[in-house]
């Protein structure tokens, strides 16, 4: 079946623009994830959503950082006023109940780029 | 607070050789454990998870070894492949529907 996909792979943008990411999870998977990897690190949580709410999101840097889930599939994360260090690849991942003892599956990520 | 570190930024093995990753975990509460193989430019691929009711779990050619104790996680690999190059990322969570945290990552690389 089909994995977790996100668009654009690639975004490219300059400081001060707004940017959107998507997130298509695997199809009946409950729980969402967003997490943000810079290069050589491992993944940091963003925030997680449980169906329609956020269930979590303790780990948005600042008030410029804004995700929705407004029909408990596809997902939004949303960048304002971007600096350059909001440059890295931006990872979503989908798990069935979100318990948190569950595998959860990632998508290729969005490389986003702020100039 | 929870952090997840590795012992080693970078292994290399001969191909057909096994290989250990090791990992420590800092937080005590910590009750589950994930490995994931992150190759370039992909996102990370689940390999293995176990809960900490157990010592060992073994998948197709890996083994995750979990020593409560010290608080110390590895995953070994059997007769590694080429295919077997990539970041490896140990990860956990603790009581409760906590966010997993991530490691650093460690770089096996598979000499031919």
């Amino acid at each position: 079946g089909a994995g977790v996909s996100q668009t654009p792979s690639n975004k490219v943008t300059e400081k001060g623009k707004y940017v959107e990411l998507r997130c298509d999870p695997i199809s009946g998977h409950t729980a969402l994830y967003w997490y943000r990897q810079s290069l050589g690190q491992g993944p940091e949580f963003l925030i997680y959503f449980q169906g329609t709410g956020a269930a979590d999101d303790s780990g948005l840097p600042n008030d410029r950082f804004f995700a929705v889930r407004p029909e408990g599939s596809v997902s939004t994360l949303k960048i304002q006023r971007t600096e350059r260090g909001d440059s890295a690849v931006y990872l979503c991942a989908s798990s069935t109940y979100g318990t948190g003892r569950e595998t959860q599956y990632f998508g290729p990520g969005t490389r986003l780029l702020v100039l | 607070g929870e952090s997840v570190g590795l012992h080693l930024p970078t292994l290399s093995v001969q191909e057909g050789d096994n290989s250990i990753i090791n990992c420590a975990y800092s937080n005590s509460a910590s009750d589950y454990f994930i490995w994931y193989k992150q190759e370039s430019g992909k996102g990370p691929q689940f390999i293995i998870d176990i809960r900490s009711n157990m010592d060992k779990r073994q998948g197709q050619r890996v083994t995750v070894l979990l020593n409560k104790t010290v608080k110390h996680l590895s995953l070994q690999i059997a007769a590694t492949q080429p295919g077997d190059s990539a970041v490896y990322f140990c990860a956990s969570s603790g009581a409760g529907n906590t966010p997993l945290v991530f490691g650093k990552g460690t770089r096996l690389s598979v000499i031919a």
